[in-house]
């Protein structure tokens, strides 16, 4: 069965700190892996893609990786600011380019503290 | 540049009773689709539209339907109400097919939505 599973399931940091968020997937055929922020009231806003042979990228102090191999990403979050407070999905896409479907994970809350 | 709007924002409805939420987009995207975003859960797609005047259905059809009669506006019907349909409810747009990876979707601000 295709999952996407992530952790923690919320988080509290202050502001200025970093953390790092988690998702595990067993999907197959893997396509790519996307992260997106939702803030609270809001629909999600993509904040990166990755395909199967990217392991890294970056938007801003958003950093996501990918390990294939491990069917792992994490989102790291640099120098936290109150505006990121937010709920950050990870979602999957599985199968092929014109059949495949996403599939989302419960998302993990984040609340940066001052 | 609004994106993707939808209408309402906010709806009680009673067990039994009819509505329809209304998605707008301004991206001239071929690709439409609605979720829905329970506690605990992620996005789990109701239906979707690869272009004006086709709907498919998603993972969780049951219960609803959707038409596209002019390509920036997707509707979804609920014809009678049940309690299992509370839920937010999010409609995305995409420029591109299925999961590709250029595929972004856009999504807008949701509508919650209470029966009771």
């Amino acid at each position: 069965k295709n999952q996407v599973e992530q952790s923690p399931q919320s988080l509290i940091i202050l502001e200025g700190k970093n953390c790092t968020l988690q998702c595990n997937y067993t999907v197959s055929p893997f396509s790519n892996l996307r992260w997106y922020k939702q803030d609270t009231g809001r629909g999600p806003v993509s904040l990166t893609i990755m395909t199967f042979s990217e392991n890294t990228k970056s938007n801003g102090r958003y950093t996501a990786t990918l390990d294939a191999d491990t069917k792992q990403s994490s989102l790291h979050i640099t120098a936290s600011q109150l505006s990121d407070s937010a709920s950050y999905i990870c979602v999957v896409s599985a199968g092929s380019s014109n059949t495949g479907k996403l599939i989302f994970g419960q998302g993990t809350t984040l609340q940066v503290k001052p | 540049n609004a994106g993707v709007t939808q209408t309402p924002k906010f709806r009680v409805l009673k067990t039994g009773q009819s509505m329809t939420l209304l998605c707008a987009q301004d991206m001239n995207h071929e690709y439409m689709y609605w979720y829905r975003q329970d506690p605990g859960m992620g996005l789990r797609l109701i239906h979707y539209s690869v272009g004006e005047g086709t709907t498919a259905k998603g993972e969780v059809p049951d219960g609803y339907n959707v038409s596209r009669l002019k390509k920036q506006n997707f509707l979804l019907g609920l014809e009678s109400a049940a309690p299992s349909q509370t839920s937010v409810y999010f409609c995305a747009s995409s420029r591109d097919r299925g999961i590709l990876a250029k595929n972004i979707q856009y999504f807008g601000a949701g509508t919650r939505l209470s029966v009771l």
